[in-house]
């Protein structure tokens, strides 16, 4: 089956400062890859996702990336602000067989004001 | 809320109780899932339903026994349940287990069993 891994597990930065968490699956036929943020004592959100077709998706201060050669994806915020840290989860779902995702173990991302 | 509503939001139980959680939505999605996220571990698939019809059990033990009556509702019932299982509950929903779209998550059942 699909094995996803995120890194790092955790990431601290100061607000204003870029994050990057990256991710890398296993099975070439992964075709979706969302990406969740799940604040404390709150439920995950998806935040921004990208198909296969495509090599970057952008919305405001986020983006996600896909290198479909490497098997890796990676979500970039810019400008971060307080209000981003969150637990950051990456999934991926194999096109053709099951659309069940496979999430990462997820990145706890803590911005200082 | 988000479309997505489960309860309760906190339940303690003790290992010989029976209880029962709810999961609600409203959206129009026709696949409903159930996920369990214990700290440190990935979100864990638990059990999908797609149209009332259960499509994946992933090797879940039978003390956890799901329910589907119709495409908006969706039930965990417990019984006889291990302090190991004490986890966040969540509860999901997307348009279709077929489709690549995202999913609406609830909020969650926070579970300790005692």
């Amino acid at each position: 089956g699909e094995n996803v891994e995120q890194h790092p597990s955790t990431l601290s930065v100061q607000e204003g400062d870029s994050a990057v968490i990256k991710c890398t699956y296993s099975d070439s036929a992964s075709n979706y890859f969302p990406w969740y943020k799940q604040e404390l004592g709150k439920r995950p959100q998806l935040i921004i996702d990208i198909r296969s077709n495509v090599g970057e998706k952008k919305d405001q201060r986020i983006a996600v990336t896909l290198n479909k050669t490497a098997k890796h994806f990676s979500l970039h915020i810019t400008e971060t602000q307080p209000e981003d840290s969150a637990v950051y989860f990456c999934a991926a779902s194999i096109r053709g067989g099951s659309y069940i995702p496979t999430f990462g173990r997820g990145t706890s991302l803590i911005v200082h004001p | 809320e988000t479309g997505v509503t489960q309860t309760p939001r906190h339940l303690v139980m003790g290992m010989t109780n029976k209880k029962s959680l709810k999961c609600e939505q409203h959206l129009g999605h026709n696949a409903m899932y159930w996920y369990k996220q214990s700290a440190k571990k990935p979100l864990e698939l638990m059990f999908v339903y797609n149209f009332k019809e259960q499509t994946e059990n992933n090797s879940v033990p039978s003390r956890f026994s799901p329910e589907c009556p119709n495409s908006s509702h969706l039930f965990l019932h417990l019984h006889t349940l291990q302090p190991e299982d004490s986890a966040l509950y969540l509860c999901a929903s997307s348009l279709s287990r077929t489709e690549d779209y995202g999913y609406t998550f609830g909020s969650g059942t926070r579970l300790t069993v005692v």
